[in-house]
Parts: structure tokens; C-alpha cells; sequence
């Protein structure tokens, strides 16, 4: 079955600086990745998705990720950080040929002013 | 117009207790799924149904039983309640019939068990 994995569960990062969270899935077939945002006492929120075509993808609030098939990797980054940014984020993935949507364990963004 | 609901969004109960929550969606979805955040944050899935038919059925007591009287429509019965069936429940819905699809998700109903 399809997997994520996400790495270093709480990732502090100062106001303005690069945000960086790692993801790494491991599928027997063309993956579909997803990048969500969580905020406290809320549902999660889809911040961008790969499917097929460009492996560069921007999403909302100024993120992007690349799906890097060579690496098994859909890393996502942020230029810059904002307070707004702290939030728990999540990679998920779905294979070809179902529809289990699993996650990864999240990432704990806390930004310092 | 909210896209995915769920009732109640806070839940508080005693041990023993059978509850439900329920999930509606008017997005048109063919497929919904319910899913268990701990409190780490991770999410882990319970059900998926599509066209009301139990695709998904994870390692989960059968004290939990989910029932989809039509598309848009999910509900999760829980018997005899326990501590550790604290947690965020979450409903989502997506379009199943198409792979590459995102899903949305309810607010969540946080379920206590006292």
C-alpha cells in the first residue's frame, strides 16, 4: 500500500526565513500527492496537489513543492515565512487504482518572531 | 454554504455511552471517509464508501459502524464508548470516480470520553 513519510515532527523557523518540510512517499504505482494545512480546531485545508504534467506546483498562500520521481520526494517550501504560517501540515498520498487516502504523521510549524 | 458538516462539533460523554456523528456533503462526491486524529495529530483512517458501498474498512473495533443512507450522507455510530476512543473525528468527501482528486474535509467533532 501507498505511504508518506514525513520527518522531524515539530519545525521551528523564524519570521522571513525559507520553509522547508520533507516528504517522502513510497508507492508501486504513479502516485497522486497532496500538501494540507491544518490550523488549531480546524479541518484541513489543501494547500496544493501533483497529479500529472508540470512536477513543480504552486499552491496557496505562497507554497510550492516539487515532486521529484528520481528521489520519491514532494517536498514543500516557502520563500519566506509569516506568523500565519504556524500551522500542522500534512503530505498525503492516493494510488493509482484506489481510493485510500493516507497520510503522513504532520509537521508542527511554529514561526518565531 | 459549507461544502462538508459535520454535527455535533464538540462531543462529551460518559464510558458505556453509544453516540454518533454525522457527515453531510453538497459537493457531489461519490466517495466519503471517516478518519481518527489522535492527539499527536496523526490521522489515521477508519471507512471509505463510495456510492454508499463500504470500500475501506481499516483495523477498527466493531464497536465503531459507519452507515451511508445515500451519497451525501455518512454517519459514524460508536457502542460502549471508551476512554480511548477520545480523539478529532474528521468526515471527508471526494470525487472517487476520478483518481486525481483532492478531498475536502469537515471541522472535525472532538470527541471526549469521560
Amino acid at each position: 500500500a501507498q505511504s508518506v513519510t514525513q520527518l522531524g515532527s515539530h519545525v521551528s523557523v523564524s519570521e522571513g526565513a525559507l520553509v522547508l518540510l520533507r516528504c517522502n512517499y513510497s508507492s508501486s504505482v504513479p502516485p497522486y500527492l497532496f500538501w494540507y494545512v491544518q490550523y488549531p480546531n480546524q479541518g484541513l485545508q489543501l494547500l496544493l496537489k501533483y497529479t500529472t504534467g508540470a512536477t513543480l506546483v504552486k499552491g496557496i498562500n505562497g507554497f510550492e513543492a516539487e515532486f521529484k520521481k528520481s528521489e520519491t520526494s514532494f517536498h514543500l517550501t516557502k520563500p519566506s515565512a509569516h506568523m500565519s504560517d504556524a500551522a500542522e501540515y500534512f503530505c498525503a498520498v492516493i494510488a493509482y487504482g484506489n481510493n485510500r487516502l493516507a497520510f503522513g504523521k504532520g509537521n508542527q510549524v511554529v514561526v518565531i518572531p | 454554504d459549507t461544502a462538508v458538516s459535520q454535527t455535533p462539533k464538540y462531543l462529551v460523554t460518559q464510558m458505556g455511552n453509544d453516540k454518533s456523528i454525522k457527515c453531510e456533503q453538497n459537493l457531489g462526491h461519490d466517495t466519503m471517509y471517516w478518519y481518527k486524529q489522535d492527539s499527536k495529530k496523526f490521522l489515521k483512517i477508519m471507512f471509505s464508501y463510495n456510492n454508499k458501498e463500504l470500500i475501506i474498512n481499516e483495523t477498527v473495533p466493531n464497536r465503531f459502524s459507519p452507515k451511508s443512507p445515500d451519497k451525501a450522507h455518512l454517519n459514524l455510530h460508536i457502542n460502549s464508548l471508551e476512554l480511548g476512543d477520545s480523539a478529532v473525528y474528521f468526515c471527508a468527501s471526494r470525487a472517487g470516480r476520478f483518481v486525481n482528486t483532492e478531498a475536502f474535509f469537515g471541522q472535525g467533532t472532538r470527541l471526549t470520553v469521560v
